[in-house]
């Protein structure tokens, strides 16, 4: 069982909006370590989509942002789009733990 | 830009070494902290331990006692040494590239290993 807790699934249709959630500890997230998150589509390997709380990688939409509060943070996707379908992963550095740290990841459906 | 590529034996049998090397291409091997990472199949991922050309190693605590990963930049290769693996240790194994805040901007493909007899 993953420190960084996400739902197992979302969903939503296309061009809507969905948010997925990470909730920490005040050893990781709420230590005010960085925050970054990945798209996992099947059978590929992950990819960065945002890094450092809020930052999207050069060629990542605008569709993506993402923001942390205390010890959680959030995925936000805007626009909805088939190619969106993945399984999504926050990650952090744990202080406690001594390790880095990833969510128990989400996976997006889109209907 | 940077291309990663594993490669290793698919098959190791329980109580044996897993060996994975990881060859590095594009930017130099002397700027990142060059990270072994895992999934499970049908799983999420797990940070294994990182090797950066300066020697300085950082392993998972709950993996530290059976793994070594090196970075020998002569031939711009990164290494990971696994002992006595079980069923458990099954996994597609990644190689990235870590930055100083630990996000991994670049990934190799991965290699499945599978531990059985």
């Amino acid at each position: 069982q993953s420190v960084l807790t996400q739902p197992p699934s979302v969903s939503g249709a296309p061009g809507q909006r969905v948010t997925i959630s990470c909730t920490g500890t005040s050893s990781n997230i709420g230590a005010f370590y960085a925050v970054h998150w990945y798209q996992q589509l099947p059978g590929t390997a992950p990819k960065l989509i945002i890094y450092d709380n809020n930052n999207r990688p050069s060629g990542v939409p605008d569709r993506f942002s993402a923001s942390k509060s205390g010890t959680s943070a959030s995925l936000a996707i805007t626009g909805l789009q088939d190619e969106d379908e993945a399984d999504y992963y926050c990650q952090a550095y744990d202080s406690r733990l001594g390790t880095y740290l990833f969510g128990s990841g989400t996976e997006l459906t889109v209907l | 830009q940077v291309q990663l590529q594993e490669s290793g034996p698919g098959l190791v049998k329980p109580s044996e070494t897993l060996s994975l090397s990881c060859n590095v291409a594009g930017e130099g091997i002397s700027r990142y902290y060059w990270t072994w990472i895992r999934q499970p199949p049908g799983k999420g991922l797990e940070w294994i331990g990182y090797s950066h050309y300066t020697g300085s190693t950082d392993y998972n605590p709950s993996l530290r006692s059976r793994i070594t990963i090196s970075v020998d930049t002569s031939i711009n290769q990164l290494s990971l040494n696994m002992n006595s693996v079980t069923a458990a240790d099954t996994a597609v194994y990644y190689c990235a590239s870590g930055s100083d805040t630990g996000h991994y901007m670049w990934w190799g493909r991965g290699t499945l290993v599978t531990v059985s007899s």
